[in-house]
């Protein structure tokens, strides 16, 4: 058990590009989640998935923000035409299904700084 | 609606006191509740949870919590700090009517001083 991984984790970028993070959670996890978190702030719910399906979506989660999880394992998050609001810590976590109450295992997270 | 409230954003204790860090939520069902610890550059840690059962909950690095009902409250309490402990606190709370989605307060920074 190697724990969540995240990468890269630091992502400096220009307003305007597109940018793109992995997360791999532990391996035996079938459930994923998206979080982010600002300064001063806790993490707050983006997105989340059980296996490939993506089963819940935050109103955060703009339409410039799109994430997938492809085979039911890592999950990429990739955020269109960033903007300066976009800069923060994206969370990944995962997790092992289970009665709902599962506890959730976090990665170290990608810093996403826009200029 | 969920919600999480940490009303403290900051708490300071000598090393070798009793240390707590409140929290109060707000949930439709039953409570799901969690502490976690952020240190500098690294991802949220997982201390404790409660989910049912005993009030008093022990977890990791010897803190514990207790779940009060009719206060809607999960303090987070350790009998003795240490300055290691000195990092960044959430409690987080999700319930039982079929959503997975967890709810983290603001955070509490706590500074353990020798």
């Amino acid at each position: 058990d190697t724990g969540v991984s995240q990468d890269p984790r630091h992502k400096i970028t220009k307003r305007g590009q597109n940018v793109t993070f992995r997360c791999d959670p532990i391996s035996e996890h079938n459930r994923l989640y998206w979080y982010r978190q600002t300064l001063g702030q806790g993490p707050e719910f983006l997105t989340y998935f059980q296996n490939e399906a993506q089963l819940e979506k935050s109103r955060l989660l703009s339409d410039r923000f799109s994430a997938e999880r492809p085979k039911g394992s890592f999950s990429t998050l990739e955020i269109q035409r960033t903007e300066q609001g976009d800069s923060a810590m994206y969370l990944c976590a995962s997790s092992l299904a289970g009665t709902g109450s599962e506890t959730q295992y976090f990665g170290p997270g990608t810093r996403l700084l826009v200029l | 609606a969920q919600s999480v409230a940490q009303p403290e954003d900051q708490v300071n204790v000598a090393e070798g006191n009793p240390l707590t860090v409140k929290c109060t939520y707000s949930v439709s069902g039953n409570p799901y509740l969690f502490w976690y610890v952020q240190y500098p550059n690294r991802g949220l840690q997982f201390l404790l949870k409660y989910i049912t059962g005993d009030n008093l909950v022990k977890g990791s690095y010897g803190f514990e919590a207790e779940f009060n009902k009719s206060q809607t409250s999960f303090h987070l309490k350790k009998p003795s700090a240490l300055v290691s402990d000195s990092a960044l606190y959430f409690c987080a709370v999700s319930d039982n009517t079929g959503g997975f989605k967890t709810i983290f307060g603001a955070g509490t920074r706590l500074f353990v001083k020798a």
